[in-house]
């Protein structure tokens, strides 16, 4: 099956700094999607991209399907953005619509 | 809020006990998805629904079974439990009448088995 990797596994702000999440997929997908887990386990939509660039916000995501990556940007980072980032991805398969999750970044903000 | 509603949050229980865990998805989606998160495994595929009918089935054990009914609400049936079966279960839900499969979570049941 498709593999997700994420880097950095765990990455540690001081608030106002910024930071580059990155998300490496081992074959063509057809969706893509980033997530933040907040610190009471809800898991946030943050965004929809199977390609191009998005923004929303201090947050900005960029896919590059052709080179099976994309990035979650973090600018101007807050306590609150404390929490762990899940990119997951789609490969149809016939009726299958599953999402493959990456193991995540583990964001901590420090005041 | 997504939209998705899950019941119970929290379930603790015994091994050897069976329960059920209740999903409504999100006003007009008509599919719904099961996914696991543990320790030691991360977010893990159970199983997707599309109108009430079994469409893919991941890493979903055999004491697991889930259905979807006609109000498109959905059920996961965990049985003959384990204590590795404590995690966070997630509930999703998609529109594909969309175009798109972008997927909505419910709030999850953390179920804690002793």
């Amino acid at each position: 099956g498709i593999q997700v990797e994420q880097s950095p596994p765990d990455l540690i702000l001081q608030e106002g700094a910024n930071s580059t999440l990155r998300c490496n997929f081992s074959d063509s997908v057809n969706n893509l999607q980033w997530f933040h887990q907040n610190p009471w386990g809800q898991l946030i939509n943050l965004f929809y991209i199977p390609s191009g660039t998005k923004q929303n916000g201090r947050l900005s995501a960029t896919t590059v399907a052709t080179e099976r990556y994309s990035l979650l940007y973090i600018s101007s980072s807050q306590t609150t953005d404390s929490g762990v980032y899940f990119c997951a991805v789609i490969l149809f398969s016939g009726s299958a619509r599953q999402l493959t999750f990456g193991s995540g970044t583990q964001l901590t903000v420090l005041p | 809020d997504s939209g998705v509603t899950q019941t119970p949050k929290h379930l603790i229980t015994a091994t050897g006990q069976r329960v059920t865990l209740r999903c409504s998805p999100r006003s007009g989606d008509l599919s719904v998805y099961w996914y696991q998160q543990s320790l030691d495994q991360g977010l893990q595929f159970l199983i997707q629904y599309y109108n009430g009918e079994e469409r893919a089935k991941g890493n979903i054990l055999e004491r697991f079974s889930a259905q979807q009914f006609p109000d498109l609400h959905s059920e996961l049936n965990l049985s003959s439990l384990e204590l590795g079966d404590s995690a966070l279960y997630f509930c999703a839900s998609s529109d594909r009448q969309r175009g798109d499969y972008e997927q909505f979570f419910g709030p999850g049941t953390r179920l804690t088995v002793l």
